[in-house]
């Protein structure tokens, strides 16, 4: 089955400063890749997905790259605020898993300092 | 815009007494899945449901039961529950089942068993 991993456990970065999570998943076959962000208390939050048939796709300040050679994907987000602090999980999904059984990393926990 | 409902937000149970968690999906929204979270731990897929048939299972406990109604709500039941299974429950809802249909997450029934 889907195996993601997910580096940095933990990304303290300085506001204004850009933070980079990656992610590797191991099934071929996984071409979904949506990332979410969770606050405390609350449910994991869609950010940003890419699709296999993309490389990159970015949302302001949000952006994501996949690989599918290299199977990782990574999520970059520029101009840090001190409100992007919370737990990013990256997770991947493909149409031989099942319907919407995503396989997600273990977590970001990224500290943005003012 | 409407999002997934969740009830109840926190739940305390004692051992082996049973529970039901209840999931509103975002209308139109035709499809379920929950997902269990232990502390400090990424979402771990437990069943979906598409069109209130089971679409999928993951690592479900044979002690936990669900089903989607004709609303498309959903209901969690565990039985004989154990100290194990203190854990947020995340439902979320997508419209339609295709695997890389995007998953809107509610905030989840904190579920503490003593």
């Amino acid at each position: 089955g889907e195996n993601v991993e997910q580096h940095p456990s933990t990304l303290s970065v300085q506001e204004g400063d850009s933070a980079v999570i990656k992610c590797t998943y191991s099934d071929s076959a996984s071409n979904y890749f949506p990332w979410y962000k969770q606050e405390l208390g609350k449910g994991p939050q869609l950010i940003i997905d890419i699709r296999s048939n993309v490389g990159e796709k970015k949302d302001q300040r949000i952006a994501v790259t996949l690989n599918k050679t290299a199977k990782h994907f990574s999520l970059h987000i520029t101009e840090t605020q001190p409100e992007d602090s919370a737990v990013y999980f990256c997770a991947a999904s493909s149409v031989a898993g099942s319907q919407g059984n995503l396989i997600f990393g273990k977590g970001t926990k990224l500290s943005v300092k003012p | 815009a409407a999002g997934v409902i969740q009830s109840p937000r926190h739940l305390i149970k004692e051992k082996r007494e049973t529970a039901t968690l209840k999931c509103y999906p975002i209308p139109r929204h035709d499809t379920v899945y929950w997902y269990q979270q232990g502390p400090g731990q990424d979402p771990q897929f437990l069943i979906s449901f598409y069109e209130k048939m089971q679409s999928d299972k993951g690592s479900i406990p044979d002690r936990f039961s669900a089903q989607q109604f004709s609303d498309y709500h959903s209901e969690l039941n565990m039985s004989s529950l154990e100290l194990g299974d203190s854990a947020l429950y995340f439902c979320a809802s997508s419209f339609g089942p295709q695997y890389n249909s995007p998953l809107h997450f509610g905030n989840g029934t904190r579920l503490t068993v003593t």
